[in-house]
This record gives C-alpha cells, sequence and structure tokens, in this order.
C-alpha cells in the first residue's frame, strides 16, 4: 500500500542543536517533495520545495533533502530556536494523479525547541 | 491581501443536520481543495477543484458536497451531519499543479453531537 511516514512521537531538542526530521514514503514516485508548518490551531504553511532531480535544497537555517532511491526526505533545522517549536508536515505529489495539484500529507512530526 | 479565509471558526451540530462551510481566496488562484485533519492522520484530501465550475473527488469523499461557482469561492456542504465527521477543516488555494505552493485557510473545528 502507498503511505507517507513521519516519526509520531515528538521531537524534543535543546536550543542551539540542529533538528532533523524524516519523511519516508512508499510506493510513491514523487515529482516534488514539500514540507509545512503548522503551529496549534492554525493551518499549515508552506516552507520549501524539493525535486526529485535535486538532492539538497536551502533557506536560510532550513535544509531539505531527498533521496528517491531511498525514498526518504530529510528536514533539518540548524540553530534551533524555541520559535521553531510546531508540527513540520511533509506532502508529495503521488505523480499519477494526472497532473492535478493533489498532495499526499503525513502526520507530521510535532518539534519541542527548550531554552 | 486577505489570503484564504474560512467561515465559520467553529461549530457545533447535532446529527443529522446541515451546515456549508464557505471558503475564500484573493490569489486569483485556480486551484482549490478542502482536506479534513484527524489526530495521527494528517491532512486527507475531501474535494478539489481546478478551476471555477469544476469539482472533484479526493480521498475521503463520502457525506461530502462541493461547489465552485465562483473562481474565488469554494463551499463544502455536509447534507446530514454524522459524528465521525468531527474534525477540523482545512481550506487551501494553488496558482496550478503540484510545484505550486498551497496556501492555507485558518481552519474550521467542527463538533457533531
Amino acid at each position: 500500500s502507498q503511505k507517507i511516514e513521519q516519526n509520531s512521537e515528538a521531537l524534543n531538542i535543546q536550543e542551539g542543536k540542529t533538528a532533523t526530521l524524516t519523511c519516508n514514503y512508499t510506493n510513491y514516485s514523487p515529482a516534488y517533495l514539500q514540507w509545512y508548518r503548522q503551529d496549534p490551531g492554525r493551518g499549515p504553511v508552506f516552507l520549501l520545495l524539493i525535486r526529485e532531480n535535486e538532492k539538497e535544497k536551502r533557506k536560510e537555517r532550513l535544509k531539505v533533502t531527498f533521496d528517491t532511491t531511498l525514498k526518504q526526505s530529510l528536514f533539518h533545522i540548524t540553530a534551533s530556536q524555541p520559535a521553531d517549536s510546531a508540527t513540520y508536515l511533509c506532502a508529495l505529489d503521488p505523480s499519477f494523479s494526472g497532473g492535478y495539484n493533489k498532495l499526499i500529507f503525513g502526520a507530521g512530526t510535532r518539534l519541542a525547541v527548550h531554552p | 491581501n486577505a489570503g484564504v479565509t474560512q467561515t465559520p471558526k467553529f461549530r457545533v451540530l447535532k446529527t443529522g443536520q446541515s451546515m456549508t462551510l464557505l471558503c475564500a481566496q484573493d490569489m486569483n488562484h485556480e486551484y482549490m481543495y478542502w482536506y479534513r485533519q484527524d489526530p495521527g492522520m494528517g491532512l486527507r484530501l475531501i474535494h478539489y477543484s481546478v478551476g471555477e465550475g469544476t469539482t472533484a473527488k479526493g480521498e475521503v469523499p463520502d457525506g461530502y458536497n462541493v461547489s465552485r461557482l465562483k473562481k474565488q469561492n469554494f463551499l463544502l456542504g455536509l447534507e446530514s451531519a454524522a459524528p465521525s465527521q468531527t474534525s477540523v477543516y482545512f481550506c487551501a488555494s494553488s496558482y496550478g499543479t503540484s510545484m505550486y505552493t498551497q496556501y492555507f485557510g485558518p481552519g474550521t473545528r467542527l463538533t457533531v453531537l
């Protein structure tokens, strides 16, 4: 069956450390993979998009990698801050969706950065 | 720009009642979506639209109907609410296909008793 897996357990890290979140998928061949941030009581907010032919993408303190062989994306936040505490969702284009933008979302991983 | 707005923010229904959730976007996006989010299950697509006058089923369409009479609005209807439809509902819009960002509204928390 097709699925996207993100670590359901919260990730607790110390301020200033690098947070690494994992998104694994099975039985998809996505052309694109996106990461979103969701704060409690709010809608998700887009962070980064990475294409299947890109190995790595950076934006300020954020870095995303995409390994189509391992079927995995890693999301890194360097020099983490308490303000980075949120739930992070990965989403992918299932590529067989006929060209329509039907993103499939993972359940998300909650990150807590402690001072 | 207001972005994506949703009405109402909260609603409590009794089983069997009906209601309509309204989504509006001011970004001139062609694509609009309705998702539901339940604990531990992530966002699941209910219905979507790729343009004015078009709608299509997503992953979990049963019990819901939608309409896109105007490009900027996407309505989600529950004809006969059931407790299983208790959830947080998010509307989103995007410019185009999967290489584009989806912009989400603030959500509607619906409880069906």
